[in-house]
């Protein structure tokens, strides 16, 4: 069965420095996403993408975060510089096209910044 | 109470009984979504249903949605300890750009 995967699974980075997640959505999919869960608390919406632009993206999504479809397969978050309260995990998903198609989610990427 | 809210927060049965979730959102929708998510791991899609449908099963799930209520709940029949997860409830909300709005969750824990 096709699923989404993300790399790393885990990533350890010193505050003020940059990362980049990669997710890598199920291949006929069109619709992508990135979500962050800070521990305990409930998976919020970072941002949505389509057609090779941001189609929406939350308060939470500022200045220092970039998504990018480098090409037919990935789909990357990268924030320019980390803070603390970066620290979360982060879930990419992507949907089918069409309207009222479920959202897959990939397995995470565990982001620690010290 | 905020697009969302599960309840109970926690809920704990023993293998073989039955386990009802419920959760209550706030806006109108396009659909919501449960998912499941075993301790610091990713999330699991378990079923999708539509503002106008009712009422789905898949396997030992069953989900029903009252949007004048606005609620749905989800309940696991026959659970297995493999059932223990946390549960939550994602709402796309008409409209919308089908961002998912997630709730709280429930932490469902079956005895053996």
């Amino acid at each position: 069965e096709p699923e989404v995967t993300q790399t790393p699974s885990h990533q350890v980075t010193q505050m003020g420095q940059e990362v980049i997640l990669r997710c890598v959505p199920i291949s006929n999919h069109l619709y992508f996403y990135w979500y962050r869960q800070i521990l305990g608390q409930k998976v919020e919406f970072l941002v949505s993408f389509y057609n090779n632009e941001i189609s929406e993206k939350s308060e939470i999504f500022d200045d220092q975060f970039s998504v990018e479809r480098p090409d037919g397969s990935n789909f990357t978050l990268k924030i320019r510089s980390t803070k603390l309260e970066d620290s979360a995990m982060y879930f990419c998903a992507s949907r089918g096209t069409g309207w009222n198609y479920e959202q897959y989610f990939g397995p995470g990427t565990r982001l620690t910044v010290t | 109470s905020q697009q969302g809210e599960e309840d109970p927060q926690a809920l704990s049965i023993q293998e073989g009984e039955n386990a009802t979730m419920n959760c209550s959102y706030k806006t109108s929708i396009n659909n919501l979504q449960w998912y499941r998510q075993n301790s610091g791991r990713g999330l699991v899609h378990l079923i999708l249903i539509r503002s106008n449908e009712r009422e789905k099963h898949s396997g030992r799930l069953r989900v029903t949605l009252d949007t004048s209520k606005k609620s749905s709940s989800l309940l696991i029949t026959a659970s297995r300890a493999a059932d223990t997860a946390s549960y939550f409830c994602a709402t796309d909300a008409a409209g919308g750009n089908e961002k998912l709005t997630f709730g709280t969750g429930t932490r469902l824990t079956i005895i053996p």
